[in-house]
């Protein structure tokens, strides 16, 4: 089974803080994506990942950053965190192509509130 | 910009009834089509997948495809207590496996 694990379920942070979510997956998938959720607003995709060292921006990039230096380890940083980024954020993994190899896997998610 | 539709329902359906959910996207590129559960408070979990138009059938989960109406669903059948949840639809809409994700609908299975 695919696992993906992220390092905090809970997350309270103040206003300025850096904030670093961790993500880990153990399937020797080449993407991963970091992801928001707000009620009303959907899955919104941050930032993904195809590859070591390789970024792409997602819909809502601004505020975020990432950092992959090794192939299972996707990091999502909050250079400065603010209140309008207290959301559910969501790590997931898929292997590369299409038929069955492009289903992304979800990990448990990370709750933030930023005060 | 790729988007994918739902209906946010509620919708409700008493148990044992088959529960009808749908989806509509707008890239007709598309190739990879998804369904997520989704509990309250809960990550996404994959029902199906499909990839080809028709029907694909995993136990009480069917999903449905037609690429030239660009509508893609899921029924579910003897519906359960435990499948209130929210449904999301995935549509990979290319860029390094990239999907679009719909709002969701909500179901509520009522005894």
């Amino acid at each position: 089974d695919v696992k993906v694990t992220q390092s905090s379920r809970y997350l309270v942070k103040r206003t300025g803080e850096k904030v670093f979510l961790e993500c880990v997956q153990d399937m020797d998938h080449e993407n991963m994506f970091w992801y928001r959720q707000d009620p009303g607003l959907g899955l919104r995709l941050i930032y993904f990942s195809y590859d070591v060292k390789m970024k792409e921006k997602g819909d809502i990039p601004e505020g975020y950053s990432v950092s992959r230096e090794k192939k299972e380890r996707f990091s999502l940083i909050l250079e400065s965190a603010s209140t309008n980024q207290t959301s559910m954020y969501l790590c997931a993994s898929s292997g590369s192509g299409t038929g069955s190899t492009d289903t992304q896997y979800f990990g448990p998610g990370t709750r933030l509130t930023v005060l | 910009q790729k988007e994918v539709e739902q209906n946010s329902g509620p919708l409700s359906v008493p148990e044992g009834a088959i529960a009808s959910l749908n989806c509509t996207y707008s890239d007709r590129g598309s190739q990879s089509f998804f369904w997520y559960r989704q509990y309250s408070g809960k990550s996404p979990e994959l029902i199906m997948s499909i990839y080809s138009n028709g029907d694909k059938e995993d136990g009480r989960f069917t999903a449905q495809l037609n690429k030239a109406s660009q509508y893609v669903s899921l029924l579910i059948r003897d519906s359960q207590p435990s499948d209130s949840a929210t449904y999301l639809c995935a549509v990979n809409t290319g860029g390094g496996n990239k999907l679009t994700f719909g709002t969701g609908t909500q179901l509520k299975v009522e005894l």
